[in-house]
């Protein structure tokens, strides 16, 4: 119940291609979506975050889209660059004590030139 | 102007030797955290401080024991090392309070432990 299941776990696209990460949850009562971006050596940084009462978030060049129902939301990268390539992580959260995120398992992207 | 600073960056010891990390943030957060990272990379919550008081503690062996000293400062002592305790450790923070969409959580740039 408290697992968020993220896929593919790895991921090779071109340069302007757009890589999509994918995850699923159970827990109804996880009200905060969270993706973060991390580079090799370096932490964990927010990239883009979602609530359940909209269905897409538009940041750049990154995307949320969420659907409540079937308990699934996913990121979208447009026009993907080399600088991209990174290890991406969905998570989620359950009230006001946003820090207690339940991370997914992470997908490592690469974006080649 | 790092905003989450942790030491060390690398931390090589035997096992049964007992070691700290420190971190420090100057964000002004109320609530720290230790997340540990494995090496499939998955991410876990391991404690959470707010105001020097724990909030949140994972299923961790005693061996791992927070300290807080002030509310910009968590460090964590780990003894009598195991091998299965290499990782990359990560602190964090954020506000506790207010909406989750506005109080995002900030991570230092890890701590990665080694135990030979």
């Amino acid at each position: 119940q408290q697992q968020v299941k993220q896929s593919p776990q790895s991921l090779i696209v071109q340069k302007g291609g757009i890589p999509i990460i994918n995850c699923a949850y159970e827990n109804t009562a996880f009200d905060y979506f969270p993706w973060y971006q991390q580079f090799p050596g370096k932490g964990p940084a927010l990239l883009i975050a979602i609530r359940p009462d909209v269905s897409e978030k538009k940041e750049g060049r990154f995307t949320i889209s969420f659907n409540k129902s079937a308990k699934q939301f996913s990121l979208h990268i447009m026009d993907s660059q080399p600088g991209d390539s990174a290890t991406y992580f969905c998570a989620a959260s359950i009230g006001r004590n946003t820090g207690k995120l339940i991370f997914g398992q992470g997908t490592t992207l690469q974006v080649k030139p | 102007d790092t905003a989450v600073s942790q030491t060390p960056k690398y931390l090589v010891t035997q096992m049964g030797n007992d070691k700290s990390i420190k971190c420090e943030q100057n964000l002004g957060h109320d609530t720290m955290y230790w997340y540990k990272q494995d090496s499939k990379k998955f991410l876990k919550i391991m404690f959470s401080y707010n105001n020097k008081e724990l909030i949140i503690n994972e299923t961790v062996p005693n061996r791992f024991s927070p300290k807080s000293p002030d509310k910009a400062h968590l460090n964590l002592h780990i003894n009598s090392l195991e091998l299965g305790d290499s990782a990359v450790y990560f602190c964090a923070s954020s506000h506790r309070e207010g909406s989750s969409y506005n109080s995002p959580l900030h991570f230092g740039n890890g701590t990665r432990l080694t135990v030979t």
